[in-house]
């Protein structure tokens, strides 16, 4: 069974830093782009980065450019997203998502999410 | 970015009801329109891709049609386990793909 499993959340203050991690099972994570999108209190979901299976080409929404960091560890199955700088408006439930193979760009597999809370 | 936009934002019906959703983009995105039905605590789920296919594993009573700007997700007989929120997801411009605001199914 395909299990994305997120875990690192948390409360920050403004200003701080978190790294979220997302625990692949069930499927080879190496052969997939994988991306994490954020949902905000009562907002929509918002794609926040992207990055493909080898780790050597990475794209960020403009709202995070310069400030989070996606890598992965494809020995260790794991997909992370380092988050430096944090804004009150990054609080948000992150969720990481698999960029299915068919063809089509689709997230077949999603994670539950990892609230992250930033406040003083 | 292109936008897209939901509508209704939320609606209310009774089981067996047939629901339509509307999404719309700020321009033409061609056939790249997934649909995702996500319950809150729960991981988004993908019911429709490319505007109309079936993710393999959803209800027949979930289908989709559209091209270019204007799109719509219908469910045909509406289930307890279809009250949740729906979202529309523009996948022509990469890498932002964006998604609609929402729309929030709920018990009339």
């Amino acid at each position: 069974e395909v299990q994305l499993v997120e875990s690192g959340g948390g409360l920050v203050q403004p200003g701080g830093s978190l790294r979220l991690s997302c625990a692949a099972s069930g499927f080879t994570l190496s052969y997939y782009w994988m991306h994490w999108v954020r949902q905000g209190p009562g907002k929509g979901l918002v794609w926040v980065a992207r990055i493909n299976p080898d780790g050597r080409s990475t794209s960020y929404a403009d709202s995070v450019k310069g400030r989070f960091t996606i890598s992965r560890d494809n020995a260790k199955n794991t997909l992370y997203l380092q988050m430096n700088s944090l804004r009150a408006e990054d609080t948000a439930v992150y969720y990481c998502a698999r960029l299915g193979s068919s063809g089509w760009n689709l997230f077949d597999a999603w994670g539950q999410g990892a609230l992250v809370t930033v406040s003083s | 970015d292109i936008q897209m936009t939901q509508s209704p934002s939320s609606l209310s019906a009774s089981v067996g009801d047939r629901v339509t959703i509307t999404c719309r983009a700020s321009q033409s995105i061609s056939g790249y329109l997934n649909w995702y039905q996500h319950n809150p605590g729960k991981a988004p789920k993908l019911l429709i891709y490319a505007a109309s296919s079936l993710q393999s594993g959803v209800p027949s009573r979930f289908s989709g049609s559209g091209s270019g700007t204007d799109f719509t997700l219908t469910i045909s007989s509406l289930r307890p386990e279809d009250f949740a929120t729906y979202y529309c997801q523009q996948t022509y411009s990469t890498p932002t793909w964006t998604f609609g605001q929402g729309t929030k199914v709920e018990i009339k």
